[in-house]
């Protein structure tokens, strides 16, 4: 069975440009969530989507956005781009159940991306 | 505010030996813990987890122990591997703001080495 996949693996911008990365779930997972890995530190919470609806936002700002689709496939947006977010970008999904089902998230490669 | 801390960022231990990874958190609201173990480049694996209602939870040479009253839990690995050896991440999360368990917090990381 195919894991979470992402795309692209890599990708190397300029500051003030735009970034968009892609996520698959897990086939049967309704939810994504998004984290940011820098160097030396844990995962940080970013957003998490279900069902196309944002259900959890992290401490990231507004330059930040994302959306899920149909298939629930998701998208990581980020505009203005500054140096300080070159990081790993992670997806992980999850089955979404509600009702204090304790939910576990399997995670993708990450995209790594780096702003010049 | 870090409400998840692993306090050691570094450990190592011969093959055939245990391994005990520690982590702290601060959250009571928190009821479900995970472990992730990492290698560079790639995204966290699910190593084994454990809801709070639980105080230990085993799976293979993995086991996990949660002392709710210290806010406390580890990861005991019997037999240690070289194949061990990765960055082990431990994450919390909880039912709160409707995310059901789709916010993951975590930990700095701890590095295992295992010795052949």
């Amino acid at each position: 069975d195919a894991g979470v996949t992402q795309s692209p693996t890599h990708l190397i911008k300029t500051r003030g440009q735009h970034v968009t990365l892609r996520c698959s779930p897990i086939s049967g997972h309704k939810s994504v969530s998004w984290y940011q890995q820098v160097l030396g530190q844990g995962p940080q919470f970013i957003f998490q989507y279900y069902e196309k609806e944002e259900r959890g936002r992290g401490n990231f700002p507004d330059r930040f956005s994302a959306r899920q689709f149909p298939n629930y496939s998701s998208e990581l947006n980020v505009n203005a781009l500054l140096l300080g977010d070159s990081a790993l970008y992670l997806c992980a999904s999850s089955l979404g159940v509600a009702g204090g089902f304790r939910d576990t998230q399997y995670f993708g490669p990450g995209t790594r991306l780096t702003v010049l | 505010d870090q409400q998840v801390k692993q306090n050691s960022p570094s450990l190592s231990v011969q093959e055939g030996r245990i391994s005990i990874l520690n982590c702290d958190y601060t959250n009571s609201m928190f009821d479900y813990f995970l472990w992730y173990k990492k290698y560079p480049a790639e995204g966290p694996t699910f190593l084994i987890s454990i809801s709070s209602i639980k105080d230990k939870n085993e799976d293979g040479r993995f086991t996990v122990f949660l002392n709710k009253s210290a806010k406390h839990l580890s990861l005991h690995i019997v037999p240690s591997q070289p194949g061990d050896s990765a960055v082990y991440f431990c994450a919390a999360s909880s039912n709160a703001g409707g995310t059901s368990y789709g916010k993951l917090t975590f930990g700095q990381g701890t590095i295992l080495t295992v010795h052949p």
